[in-house]
């Protein structure tokens, strides 16, 4: 299995600051044929399901503030929030989608300092 | 709009059984496999397995920690899929989502709201 370890496990940023959270994973998840990353970042706040906010490593999905991006390649990745707002606070999770079974970092907890 | 409603979820006890529903609405679901995760209490999230279209003959895959116990079924004329748990243990207890694939072998872009299943005596 490919195994996903996010840092750090908790973060706190004031609002406005930027945030930064890693993604590592066990091996690459870049498709050299396709020449795609099989990484995508998900938001999760308590009561709701996650919301994907970035598949491909790097392509926001429709509707996600653009403070939100993402990059990296074959094993090493991050998730920026570039301004945090106070609706920003909740876990964030890094998923491979390279290799069955699915696997997803331990997840960030991203809280306003 | 796209729309999964998972349901079936409740207290078994260790050893029970278990079914949970998963209705979508707003797609095309026969053209779309779903995936099932699950969170357990205090802990991130987990795959356990995905329900493959008619296209790849209904197949399914299953994570090494329910394969064996679980089962997944699908009825494309309910936009439903099904997971039979059997044989439950307490480290079942969890949320659990359904979610619908964006393509086939990709992530997930839509997740249902979960459904809860406590497994104890």
């Amino acid at each position: 299995d490919i195994v996903m370890t996010q840092s750090p496990d908790s973060l706190a940023v004031s609002l406005g600051e930027r945030a930064t959270i890693k993604c590592k994973s066990s091996q690459s998840v870049l498709s050299s044929s396709k020449n795609k990353n099989y990484l995508a970042w998900y938001q999760h706040k308590p009561g709701q399901p996650p919301k994907l906010l970035i598949s491909w490593a790097s392509t926001r999905e429709s509707g996600v503030p653009d403070r939100f991006s993402g990059s990296g390649s074959g094993t090493d990745f991050t998730l920026t929030i570039s301004s945090l707002q106070a609706g920003d606070v909740a876990v964030y999770y890094c998923q491979q989608y390279y290799h069955t079974p699915r696997t997803f970092g331990q997840g960030t907890k991203v809280e306003v300092k | 709009e796209v729309q999964l409603v998972e349901s079936g979820g409740g207290l078994v006890q260790p050893g029970g059984s278990l079914r949970l529903s998963c209705v979508a609405s707003g797609f095309t679901f026969s053209d779309h496999y779903i995936d099932w995760f699950r969170q357990a209490p205090g802990k991130g999230l987990e795959w356990i397995g995905r329900s493959r279209d008619k296209a790849a003959s209904f197949t399914a895959d299953y994570a090494a920690s329910v394969r064996g116990r679980f089962t997944f079924s699908r009825d494309d004329s309910k936009n439903s899929v099904y997971l039979q748990m059997n044989s439950l243990k307490t480290e079942d207890t969890a949320v659990y989502y359904c979610t619908r694939l964006a393509s086939v072998g990709t992530f997930p872009d839509h997740w249902g709201q979960g459904t809860l299943v406590t497994v104890s005596s």
